[in-house]
């Protein structure tokens, strides 16, 4: 069954340290994987894609096929960075669905 | 300019009641859906949409009935409602040919049922 496992409900870092939000997913075929973003009040929006192997606000993530994972990862975190973190997966069953990942919730300290 | 609004932003209602939430996406997406968010933040997947026709039901309680009278409208109604579909609904669009999973959300319902 195709499954998104965020492991942490919570990541909490000091401003200036880096940080890593986990993703791990179960998926038989080729994955398409995003990472979204919700900030306090304001509507969920994507952050970034792993096909664009773009960074977006200083985010970078990898697709690593072996380990199945696809973590989110900033160098320096900054306090505007506190949000809700969901990573997902799109597959195409017929109409395309995007499964998502329980959330990690990062609190970055001053 | 909106790209995918839903109405309303809160509706309080009594078990047993019948209400309906409202979508609307002026991006020219031809594909729609409905998530569910509940108390624990977890997000999950209803239903889909592509050009009016429903093409995920994600095994649902047929006391929602999804309605698109056209490819920029997916509406809600939910029948009878219980003290379990207090949760956020959120409605969101994506363009089939970009693979479905750029998703542009509404900023959601949260729908509380007494």
């Amino acid at each position: 069954a195709q499954r998104v496992t965020q492991p942490e409900k919570l990541l909490s870092v000091f401003k200036g340290a880096p940080v890593e939000l986990k993703c791990n997913y179960s998926y038989s075929g080729s994955p398409e994987l995003f990472w979204y973003v919700q900030y306090s009040r304001q509507r969920l929006q994507l952050l970034l894609r792993h096909i664009s192997r773009e960074s977006i606000k200083g985010f970078t993530a990898d697709l690593n096929k072996g380990e199945t994972s696809f973590h989110l990862k900033k160098p320096f975190a900054q306090e505007e960075d506190s949000a809700m973190y969901y990573c997902a997966l799109s597959l195409n069953t017929g109409g395309f669905k995007t499964i998502f990942g329980a959330g990690t919730r990062l609190f970055v300290k001053a | 300019d909106t790209a995918v609004s839903q109405t309303p932003k809160y509706l309080v209602t009594q078990m047993g009641n019948d209400k309906s939430i409202k979508c609307e996406q002026n991006l020219g997406h031809d594909t729609m859906y409905w998530y569910k968010q509940d108390s624990k933040k977890f997000l999950k997947i209803m239903f889909s949409y592509n050009n009016k026709e429903l093409i995920i039901n994600e095994t649902v309680p047929n006391r929602f009935s999804p309605k698109s009278p056209d490819k920029a409208h997916l509406n809600l109604h939910i029948n009878s409602l219980e003290l379990g579909d207090s949760a956020v609904y959120f409605c969101a669009s994506s363009q089939s040919a970009e693979g479905g999973g750029k998703l542009f959300f509404g900023s959601g319902t949260q729908l509380s049922v007494l």
